[in-house]
């Protein structure tokens, strides 16, 4: 099946710092990626959808300044936290469709831990 | 708007033991339902997903589960529990219409007793 890599796995940052995370889909393109965020013991939230060549689509609620999305190239998407606070501690989780015009399956990343001092 | 509601939070079973898990869905036109696990501070697995045709789809791991559209219900079952079951089961739904995205129900977590 198809793969999708996150990087880092896990990242401990100061508050007001920005952190970056990556989304890649290792063996297939993928014109549309999501973001998740799951708090512990909780489900995943989709935050947004990453659209390849141009601007995100964010949920209801998600502050887009905040969190900031790249689609940079067919593979690759990616997530900046920008100005973190202990409230953005979370696991982040992107996913990518297999591609095609139908609904297709989504691949998911391993997950991202991000944890705020 | 897509939902999926699983009833329930905490189930808990013996090894050996049968195992259902509780998914309903909201949702105008047929939907593309999934299970996936989680084990924790993991990604997710795909256990099976249901698209169209035979209502009772097999996964991976032994697990199977059944679309019912009378009852918006897709249900995951294993007919006996191993220790290695342990973990977050999360039922979601998606459509194309809906640009592929997924709406995850809030998760049963599973514990199985030795």
């Amino acid at each position: 099946g198809a793969v999708v890599s996150q990087h880092p796995s896990w990242v401990i940052c100061k508050s007001g710092t920005s952190v970056k995370i990556e989304c890649r889909s290792l063996d297939f393109q993928a014109t549309t990626m999501f973001w998740y965020r799951q708090f512990p013991k909780q489900s995943l939230m989709l935050m947004a959808t990453s659209n390849e060549g141009s601007k995100a689509t964010y949920e209801q609620g998600v502050e887009k300044d905040k969190f900031l999305i790249n689609h940079a190239s067919l593979t690759l998407s990616t997530l900046t936290v920008t100005s973190a606070h202990p409230e953005d501690s979370s696991f982040y989780i992107c996913s990518a469709p297999s591609g095609g015009n139908s609904y297709n399956e989504q691949f998911f990343g391993p997950g991202t831990r991000l944890t705020v001092l | 708007a897509q939902s999926v509601t699983q009833p329930d939070i905490h189930i808990t079973v013996s090894e050996g033991a049968s195992l259902e898990l509780r998914c309903n869905y909201s949702y105008g036109a047929t939907p593309y339902l999934f299970w996936y696990v989680q084990s924790p501070g993991q990604g997710l697995q795909l256990l099976l997903k249901y698209f169209s045709g035979d209502t009772l789809v097999q996964g991976i791991k032994g697990f199977e589960a059944e679309f019912k559209r009378s009852q918006s219900s897709f249900n995951l079952r294993k007919p006996s529990v191993h220790w290695s079951d342990a973990a977050e089961y999360f039922c979601a739904v998606g459509a194309y219409a809906a640009g592929n995205k997924l709406t995850f129900g809030g998760g049963t977590r599973v514990l199985v007793k030795p």
